[in-house]
């Protein structure tokens, strides 16, 4: 059974970095194909594709973010980081990490965080 | 701004179909696989539709997609009060190396 779940702060200040955590089971980022990608939601409004990484370590980020978002393996086999500069108020949002097959969001996202910024 | 352009809202009584577009272009939607995903209040989105029309297990008939050149459809037959929600759809974008989402649909029943 795949899961994940998204983990960080809840509220963070303008110009501070946001780092959220990507901590799933029931499939590993070794094997061939496989990745894992983030989106996100502001408050009433759309999805937003953010990044993307594959099981070989390769990489792909929404170009009107790219330079403000990195993506990463965890420390544990099992987890995916995503970090986000010099956040806005703009930026908040709920963050959702999902499973996603050959860089397609697929059937297992995890519940999301919302995470709000505001001094 | 999202590059897939969908409309804001579709309605039908209960028992009734409904159709949501999603406009793109050659570089997204012209060449590469569409997926729908749909969004209860309050809840993670859920996929519907991968690959343009194939439904992931436990999805019901009910639920189909189509691709025309550079659109795609989602169409919803049967309509339940269930079936209220926001309704995405989402390929990628060949230029941009990106995913890309549609700006999504309301659908409410009558």
């Amino acid at each position: 059974q795949i899961t994940l779940k998204e983990s960080g702060p809840t509220l963070v200040k303008p110009t501070q970095t946001l780092t959220l955590t990507c901590t799933f089971s029931g499939f590993s980022l070794t094997t061939s194909g496989v990745s894992v990608g983030w989106i996100r939601q502001p408050p009433g409004k759309a999805l937003e594709w953010l990044a993307l990484i594959y099981w070989d370590d390769d990489k792909r980020y929404s170009p009107s973010l790219k330079s403000r978002l990195t993506i990463t393996k965890g420390t544990s086999k099992n987890q995916v980081v995503l970090t986000m500069t010099n956040m806005d108020p703009v930026d908040t949002a709920t963050y959702y990490c999902a499973h996603s097959p050959s860089g397609i969001p697929g059937g297992y996202w995890g519940q999301g965080t919302l995470v709000t910024v505001s001094s | 701004q999202s590059v897939l352009t969908q409309p804001p809202s579709v309605s039908a009584a209960p028992g009734q179909k409904v159709t949501i577009s999603c406009s793109g272009s050659s570089s997204n939607i012209g060449n590469n696989y569409v997926s729908w995903y749909q969004q209860l209040p309050g809840t993670a989105p859920k996929l519907l539709i991968y690959e343009n029309y194939k439904r992931p297990s436990g999805i019901p008939d009910r639920f189909s997609g189509s691709n025309s050149g550079t659109s795609a459809t989602l169409g919803i037959t049967g309509l339940q009060t269930g079936d209220e929600a926001d309704y995405y759809c989402g390929t990628w974008d060949s230029s941009l190396s990106a995913y890309v989402f549609g700006t999504g649909t309301k659908v409410t029943v009558l």
